[in-house]
Order: C-alpha cells, then sequence, then structure tokens
C-alpha cells in the first residue's frame, strides 16, 4: 500500500531563517505531487506542484520554492523566512490515472514563524 | 469570484439530525469532484468522490448539478463524531485539485 511521509510534524522558526520541509512517497512510482498551504482558519492553497523529476509548477507568487530531485521526493525551501508564511503544510500525492484524480495528503508540518 | 466556494458554517446540529452542504464551482468544464474531511489540526482525508449519478455511501450521500454547477454532501442520522469541517475539491482535467475553504460541522448531544 501508498504512504506518505511528511517531516518535522511541527516547526518554530525566526523570521529571516532559512526553511526545508521534506516528503516522501511509498508504494507507487511515478506520483504527482504537491504542495498546499493552509493558514488559520483559511482554505487550502496550492502553492506547487510536480508532474515528474526536476518539473516543478508554481502557483503563486512567494519566497518559497520547491524541488524534486527524486521520483518520490518533494521538498518545500525558503532562503529568509517572513511572517506571512506561518501556517500549516500539507504535502500530496495523487497518482497518474489521466483524470479524477484523488489526492493523498501527508500528516502535516504546522509552521510558526515568530 | 473564487473557483470553488463553501458556506464556512459553522452548521451546529443535534445528534441524529440530517444535515446538508453544498460548494459552487465557476469552471464549467470541471471533470472530478470529492468531498475531504478535516479534523483540527490534522491533514484531510477523502470522504467520497462525486459522480455525476449521485452516490451514497452509508450515512453519506454526494450528489452533483452541473446545470447550476455545484455538488452536495448530505449527512443523515448526525454522530458526534461527524464534528468536522468539510472541503469540497475540484479538477479541472488538469493536475491539481482546487479546495473549497471548508464548512464546519459542529454535531451536539
Amino acid at each position: 500500500s501508498q504512504t506518505i511521509h511528511q517531516w518535522p510534524a511541527t516547526l518554530v522558526q525566526p523570521v529571516g531563517s532559512p526553511l526545508s520541509l521534506e516528503c516522501t512517497v511509498e508504494g507507487t512510482s511515478n506520483p504527482n505531487l504537491y504542495w498546499y498551504r493552509q493558514a488559520a482558519g483559511r482554505g487550502l492553497q496550492l502553492l506547487f506542484y510536480s508532474v515528474g523529476i526536476g518539473q516543478i509548477s508554481s502557483e503563486v507568487p512567494q519566497n518559497l520554492s520547491a524541488s524534486r530531485p527524486q521520483d518520490r521526493q518533494f521538498i518545500l525551501s525558503s532562503k529568509k523566512l517572513l511572517l506571512s508564511d506561518s501556517g500549516f503544510y500539507l504535502c500530496a500525492w495523487s497518482p497518474k490515472t489521466g483524470g479524477n484524480e484523488k489526492l493523498f495528503f501527508g500528516s502535516g508540518t504546522q509552521l510558526s514563524v515568530l | 469570484r473564487k473557483e470553488v466556494e463553501q458556506d464556512p458554517g459553522p452548521f451546529n446540529v443535534p445528534e441524529g439530525a440530517t444535515v446538508a452542504f453544498n460548494c459552487t464551482y465557476s469552471n464549467s468544464a470541471s471533470q472530478s469532484f470529492f468531498w475531504y474531511r478535516q479534523d483540527c489540526r490534522k491533514e484531510p482525508k477523502l470522504l467520497m468522490s462525486v459522480y455525476s449519478s449521485g452516490n451514497e455511501d452509508g450515512r453519506f450521500t454526494a450528489q452533483l448539478n452541473r446545470a447550476s454547477q455545484y455538488i452536495s454532501l448530505l449527512i443523515r442520522d448526525s454522530k458526534l463524531s461527524d464534528s468536522a469541517t468539510y472541503l469540497c475539491a475540484v479538477n479541472y482535467n488538469t493536475d491539481k485539485l482546487i479546495f473549497g475553504t471548508g464548512t464546519r460541522l459542529q454535531v451536539f448531544p
């Protein structure tokens, strides 16, 4: 069966510090991978998605970046965090089925930028 | 207009009640529709897909109205454990799902 791992679960970082969140998927190959952010009391905002190694699509201009160095690894980074980067970050994967893709989420990282 | 819209609620209902949520979408070319459940500070979990003919899973019924561009979720015989936020999601035949902001349900004894 497929599993998705995301870490850390919680993170407190000072403004201006770097960020690296990692996500890995097991039990499948060539998945679509996603990073979403959910601000307090708000909906899920798609940040990045990737359909393959090295292929990253950015949905929202910001100081975050994403990379996919391996087929089942997706990394979210920032060189300098802002207060507004605080939120609940969720990694997700979906199979490539040519439509009707369902998303499966990791357990999320609660990021607090102080 | 937002791509996917939901009433944020909260919907406060007693145990045993029937409650329904709607979710409207703006793109008539939308292909796939889903309902997710999210508990506080947890990840969303797929509740059910929504098919054109409507579908039922136990106490949950999902419906799609393409003409009016909305999907609905009906919960019968509400349980305390149904308290959560319900997110609708829409796929425009691309590689990404767009989510609504969610509707909060609180079931009380």
